[in-house]
């Protein structure tokens, strides 16, 4: 299986600010992966796909840039919205694998 | 927009057979992505993806669980199905039903399964 790594692990930020995480896969998986973000008790909603597509209907304030091994999700100007959990997905080769998650914290 | 809804038991005993089906409104089976998946969340946990079918019918497992899973679709009653031989408390988890072909594209609410006796 391939193995999804992401930091950090959490990270703490302001309404305004810019962030970046980083997803790193352990074989490269060409451009074949997504970004979620997930809210306690709900569903992942799908962000990112194919490494920097907006999903319809996603704010413009997301995007996603890499391919091969590393990939990063940025988010601009944050909303108070934003404050979530943030996963990453391979769709390079099946069992598809997610990383571990990326807890987004309001500063 | 088609929506999916999980059901089935929420306490299963372990080393029994967990059953859930994800009915599918909004839509048929065949007016959403090619690609029918569940996956699961251990509490606090990260996403795992058990496995998907076709429309077709034909299916694909992770190989960890391939051993005791089978994913099956009911185009009649607009539902496909998640069952899991001979489970333990590591089976415990919130299920959710998914759409689309290489990405979750659409999701179930999700349901949380209980593996205890």
């Amino acid at each position: 299986d391939i193995q999804m790594t992401q930091s950090p692990s959490s990270v703490s930020a302001s309404v305004g600010d810019s962030v970046t995480i980083t997803c790193r896969a352990s074989q490269g998986i060409s451009s074949w992966l997504a970004w979620y973000q997930q809210k306690p008790g709900k569903a992942p909603k799908l962000l990112i796909y194919t490494a920097s597509g907006l999903q319809s209907g996603v704010p413009s304030r997301f995007s996603g840039s890499g391919s091969g091994t590393d990939f990063t999700l940025t988010i601009s100007s944050l909303q108070p919205e934003d404050f979530a959990t943030y996963y990453c997905q391979q769709a390079n080769s099946f069992p598809y694998t997610f990383g571990q998650g990326t807890k987004l914290e309001i500063k | 927009q088609l929506q999916l809804q999980e059901s089935g038991p929420g306490l299963v005993k372990p080393s029994q057979t967990l059953s859930l089906t994800c009915t599918v409104s909004g839509g048929s089976l065949s007016s959403g992505s090619n690609f029918w998946s569940w996956v699961r969340q251990p509490a606090g946990k990260k996403l795992e993806w058990i496995g998907r079918v076709s429309i077709s019918g034909s299916s694909s497992y992770t190989p960890s669980l391939k051993s005791r899973v089978t994913m099956s679709i009911d185009s009649s009653k607009n539902q496909f199905s998640l069952k899991m031989r001979s489970v333990t408390a590591a089976d415990t988890a919130v299920y959710y039903c998914v759409n689309g072909n290489s990405y979750g594209d659409s999701w179930g609410q999700g349901t949380l399964v209980t593996v205890s006796s």
